[in-house]
């Protein structure tokens, strides 16, 4: 299952609001996950299950989606939200990541 | 407290057989639903999903790569191993492992914890 992810980048200011889309090539439920990647650092899991939060996860971070289309909102750009984003399926094997979404500042 | 770790060398050689170990801990690999993977990231590039072992010692590849891997596990040593055969220059990337857990209600639910990844550079 191919994950297209749009835009493959963006600028963006401290405040405003970022909204990232997927598309998967077929339907996969709502088996899909967001990741958060710093430079140099291992992804962290933001978004399960299309729309759970992961736990510690700050409450402007938000997943919606089911199907073939979903997205990732950030509702208030912070500056440590500056990164790359990733989705994920998980719905069959084998497992597919998105080629991702770089968060830049404006 | 979950961590993961990665081990293994930091430069082999072309053709070479890569072992990679992910020794981890905080969780045991042989409860219900748990889950261990490894990813890589080649320089610049995506995430790419390689291997999966499960709590029934049930495993699954990435088709691309699956006759060059093999995952394994040693449950009394918390460890996950992946052996992928006939290194070469493509294959330079950091490798991470991760874990995730699997419930017949929610399916897998994210890969929630990783280690911090391990730089292998094919060269000769």
């Amino acid at each position: 299952i191919q994950l297209t992810q749009s835009p493959s980048s963006l600028s963006a200011s401290v405040g405003d609001r970022v909204t990232i889309t997927c598309r998967a090539s077929q339907g996969i439920s709502s088996y899909l996950a967001w990741y958060q990647q710093k430079s140099g650092k291992a992804p962290k899991l933001l978004i399960y299950t299309a729309s759970t939060l992961q736990s510690g996860v700050p409450s402007r971070f938000s997943g919606s989606g089911s199907g073939t289309d979903f997205t990732l909102t950030i509702s208030s750009l912070q500056p440590e939200d500056f990164a790359t984003y990733y989705c994920q399926q998980l719905n069959s094997y084998p497992v597919t990541f998105g080629q991702g979404t770089k968060v830049e500042i404006k | 407290q979950v961590t993961l770790r990665e081990s293994g060398p930091a430069v082999v050689k072309p053709t070479q057989t890569l072992t990679l170990t992910c020794s981890f801990s905080g969780f045991s690999l042989t409860t219900s639903g748990m889950c261990v993977s490894w990813i890589r990231q080649s320089p610049g590039e995506a995430l790419e999903w390689l291997a999966l072992i499960d709590w029934e010692d049930d495993k699954d590849y990435s088709p691309s790569l699956k006759t060059r891997l093999t995952i394994s596990r040693d449950t009394s040593k918390n460890q996950v191993f992946l052996t992928m055969t006939n290194m070469g220059p493509e294959d330079t990337a950091t490798y991470y492992c991760a874990r995730t857990f699997y419930s017949e209600s929610s399916g897998y639910q994210g890969f929630d914890y990783w280690g911090q990844g391990a730089l292998v550079t094919v060269s000769s």
